[in-house]
């Protein structure tokens, strides 16, 4: 069974409308959080790291006020992209990787579309 | 810093020929290396992983990929191709943070 569950699967917005993206560890605890963004076409790119109870920590050219990113509990982060512009729709992954594991556990994805 | 190099976008194989998807990877640590793949709006299956040990790994659906340090590289390979091999397969590299940095991935078509 899946190990990491996102939710929406798909969703189709407004642009200037904010759409929410949950990120659930359905197995383990997860300190850590990660999420990517995959346009068509294109490979994954690392956006953000997600820290349990602290910070996220963004890679370089993303936006830290665009793509708010809260990780409240130890199962849960969420994503949130504001004030949506078609240029934001894109594939969007989270990823947790267990403590003492070498693997990483992906979710089934985001497809955001903004309209 | 990490980063995958994935040698041509594109690769088209016949039906039970060899598939080789190729690899280079760059890390400044001992690297974990993966092999995933990707269909159409899903998200990432593991096809197979190296950490430590064993450079010839095997991975799920006849596919395996060996570990050569010397050269930087990770090719991923199947003996005889499916056509349900058809798929985006993605190369990655972690280290100890559990960030993945991938290569920019090879579309894979399996001619009948």
């Amino acid at each position: 069974g899946a190990v990491v569950s996102q939710h929406p699967s798909r969703v189709i917005c407004k642009s200037g409308t904010s759409v929410k993206i949950e990120c659930r560890s359905l197995d383990f605890q997860a300190t850590t959080m990660f999420w990517y963004r995959q346009f068509p076409k294109q490979s994954l790119m690392l956006m953000a790291t997600s820290n349990e109870g602290s910070k996220a920590t963004y890679e370089q050219g993303v936006e830290k006020d665009k793509f708010l990113i809260n990780h409240a509990s130890l199962t849960l982060s969420t994503l949130t992209v504001t004030s949506a512009h078609p240029e934001d729709s894109s594939f969007y992954i989270c990823s947790v990787r267990p403590s003492g594991n070498t693997e990483a556990f992906f979710g089934q994805g985001t497809r955001l579309t903004v309209v | 810093a990490q980063s995958v190099t994935q040698l041509g976008s594109h690769v088209s194989v016949s039906e039970g020929a060899l598939v080789l998807l190729r690899c280079n990877y760059s890390s400044s640590v001992p690297p974990y290396l993966f092999w995933y793949v990707q269909y159409p709006n899903q998200g990432l299956q593991l096809l197979l992983k190296y950490t430590t040990g064993a450079t010839l790994v095997k991975g799920i659906n006849g596919f395996e990929a060996e570990f050569k340090k010397s050269e930087t590289s990770f090719h991923l390979t199947k003996p005889s191709a499916h056509m349900s091999d058809a798929a985006e397969y993605f190369c990655a590299v972690s280290g100890y943070t559990g960030q993945f940095y991938f290569g920019t991935g090879t579309s894979l078509t399996v001619i009948p």
